[in-house]
């Protein structure tokens, strides 16, 4: 089973707009990634964010984490087409890196 | 451009064939993955390497036999796959363990026929 549940499942948003996914986990976790996968291509990690983290940054991407709810969020803003693609979290489950189910974002110019 | 290199990048076989996938990344890397992808679905942990020796193989078949002949290269081997084995099959390396982000190729798209 995934340890990750996302959501929306599918996303689509204009040019210039922000674009939030969320991520729910079920067990303790080290850490949390995200990652983006463009149609047909590999997966590029985007960001990790520590179990005593809270909030991070990246350019345009922040992430939040909630341990007390298990869950996560990914904000992209003032999003461009060219972030067009799919949107994983993955925790540690069992010593194993597991990925949710994904948000496909469509971001329309 | 990926630093982890899959070859080839399409394979069409038939069920009676033998085929290997091949991976390879040169960041010094001493965790490697294999992990299958069918369509608008999440990417499924297959096996782990980890310093050269199997640490973690998620009960697959043993129609797929993984293999790393050194640190820099990781082999699945293929024979006798059914059409359901159809997927995006993806390697990935991290510096040490599951807590360091993974470095993706762009994978191998199987067809089984």
């Amino acid at each position: 089973s995934q340890q990750g549940e996302e959501d929306p499942q599918a996303l689509s948003i204009q040019e210039g707009e922000n674009a939030t996914m969320n991520c729910s986990y079920k067990t303790s976790i080290n850490n949390l990634q995200w990652y983006r996968q463009n149609s047909g291509r590999g997966l590029v990690h985007l960001i990790l964010i520590r179990s005593n983290e809270r909030e991070k940054h990246s350019g345009r991407l922040r992430v939040t984490l909630d341990t007390s709810k298990k869950s996560s969020s990914l904000l992209i803003t003032a999003s461009r087409a060219a972030d067009t693609a799919s949107y994983f979290c993955a925790s540690t489950q069992g010593g194993k890196l597991i990925f949710g189910q994904g948000t496909e974002l469509s971001v329309k110019p | 451009d990926t630093e982890v290199t899959q070859t080839p990048k399409h394979l069409v076989m038939g069920m009676t064939n033998k085929k290997s996938l091949k991976c390879e990344q040169h960041m010094g890397h001493r965790a490697m993955y294999w992990y299958k992808q069918k369509a608008k679905k999440p990417p499924e942990l297959m096996f782990v390497y980890s310093y050269e020796k199997l640490s973690i193989n998620e009960s697959v078949p043993s129609r797929f036999s993984p293999e790393c002949p050194n640190s820099s290269l990781l082999n699945l081997h293929l024979h006798a796959l059914q059409p359901e084995d159809s997927a995006l099959y993806l390697c990935a390396s991290s510096r040490d363990s599951i807590w360091s982000p993974l470095h993706f190729g762009n994978g191998t798209r199987l067809t089984v026929t």
